[in-house]
């Protein structure tokens, strides 16, 4: 158990649908990243957040967004999906937000759209 | 931004054999390089990491080396077992502008070490 939670571990959807991505960083990590993996795109980074702001932003679709909340929880919102959608999505977590930048990932979100 | 090259995309050894997986970099200021190993159904976990201050690394039967004129960065997996096949990503840490922390990951290679 690497300490980052991410639910659900597998969601299956239809076109057009719009779903939510959970992920509790480790306890102290106050930066939180989303990445994509899909079979021949490798890692692509989404999004940062940093103590409940944006931080950075990577390629992510204008059908997408994201937050972290107070308790430093965020989620992944993925709306109007397409075809193309289903992925693994990670949830990393990270102390600081630049320096060595260790990141700790989650188990991941299997995302199946029909 | 930075841009990472992983190769070979995919490997496989004898067990017993070493394994080297390659990356080049294109941002000279990136100053922090992490290896990352995914197993089957589970999320890329750290397993070795080296700052631009130093050229070499170990731990145990892993080593990571950097050539920074060069700007690539290798892992080195020696006296490989069955348990070590996975996917290992490299990465590079951005340092200026837009990039600042970001990791940026190169495309995964697919190691297998046969028994």
């Amino acid at each position: 158990d690497s300490g980052v939670t991410q639910t659900p571990k597998h969601l299956i959807t239809a076109t057009g649908q719009r779903v939510t991505l959970r992920c509790s960083p480790r306890s102290g990590d106050l930066s939180v990243y989303w990445y994509q993996q899909s079979l021949d795109q490798g890692l692509q980074f989404l999004i940062q957040y940093y103590n409940g702001e944006e931080r950075a932003k990577g390629n992510i679709l204008e059908r997408f967004s994201a937050q972290q909340f107070p308790d430093l929880h965020s989620e992944l919102n993925l709306s109007s999906l397409e075809l193309g959608d289903s992925a693994l999505y990670f949830c990393a977590s990270s102390v600081v937000s630049s320096g060595a930048n260790v990141l700790t990932f989650g188990a991941g979100s299997r995302l199946t759209v029909l | 931004g930075e841009n990472v090259e992983q190769h070979p995309s995919t490997l496989s050894v004898q067990e017993g054999d070493s394994a080297v997986i390659k990356c080049t970099y294109s941002d000279s200021a990136s100053n922090y390089f992490p290896w990352y190993k995914q197993e089957l159904g589970k999320g890329p976990q750290l397993i070795i990491d080296i700052r631009s201050n130093v050229g070499e690394k170990k731990d145990q039967r892993i080593a990571v080396t950097l050539n920074k004129t060069a700007k690539h960065f290798s892992l080195h997996i020696t006296e490989t077992q069955p348990e070590d096949s996975a996917v290992y990503f490299c990465a590079a840490k951005g340092r200026s502008g837009s990039t600042l922390g970001r990791l940026y990951f190169g495309r995964g290679t697919q190691l297998t070490v046969w028994p």
